[in-house]
């Protein structure tokens, strides 16, 4: 079955720290790809989303994920990470005419 | 604005009470779907549809139900709640076209159950 891994649970960070968070999919075939943040008390917004083309796609508020095909990873990225990042982020998975899959999510907790 | 609205935000009732959880897109979306998110546990499907009158299970389809009468409206019923129901509900939408784009989410809907 296809699926989305992330291998953090919860990481925590100090401000200005470095951010990567890992995400494994299990699609074969053309795969499209995203991140979506939760910020605390809030509905999931898209940071980014990866179809095909360059394999580094930049996001908004500074994030960037890179597509590794023969890793068959879309790590998210930033390289200096603020107090209002802290949210938690998932990664999710489409493939042909089957439905978005999410990961299980990361804790981001960024401390001063 | 384009939005996914969903009603109530907040909702408490008690075992076995029907009640509905309405989801509404104005973007003129085929694909709805609605989720239950729970801590540790991620975001888990509970039903989507592909366009009117075609819905599906998800991961997590017991004890509850779907209709899709209308493109815009995709409401969730709870026939008798149960507290192990218990959770933040989030509908979401999207075009259906390639490549996909991904979901607009609603703000949610806190559930409890006792």
């Amino acid at each position: 079955a296809q699926s989305v891994s992330q291998h953090n649970h919860h990481v925590i960070l100090s401000e200005a720290a470095s951010l990567e968070l890992g995400c494994n999919y299990s699609y074969g075939g053309t795969v499209n790809l995203f991140w979506y943040v939760q910020y605390p008390g809030q509905h999931l917004q898209l940071l980014l989303k990866y179809f095909s083309g360059d394999p580094l796609v930049k996001g908004i508020k500074g994030f960037e994920a890179e597509f590794i095909k023969s890793k068959f990873s879309f790590n998210l990225r930033k390289p200096s990470v603020q107090w209002s990042d802290t949210a938690e982020y998932f990664c999710a998975g489409h493939s042909g005419n089957t439905p978005l899959v999410f990961g299980k999510g990361t804790r981001l907790s960024v401390i001063a | 604005e384009a939005q996914v609205t969903q009603n109530p935000r907040y909702l408490i009732t008690v075992t076995g009470k029907k009640l509905t959880v309405t989801c509404s897109q104005n973007m003129n979306h085929e694909y709805m779907s609605w989720y239950r998110q729970d801590p540790g546990l991620g975001l888990r499907q509970i039903y989507y549809s592909m366009n009117v009158e075609v819905t599906d299970k998800g991961d997590v389809p017991e004890g509850y139900k779907v209709s899709r009468k209308e493109k815009r409206n995709f409401p969730l019923i709870l026939e008798s709640p149960s507290p192990n129901q218990t959770s933040l509900y989030f509908c979401a939408s999207s075009f259906a076209g390639v490549p996909y784009y991904g979901y607009t989410f609603g703000s949610g809907t806190r559930l409890t159950v006792v």
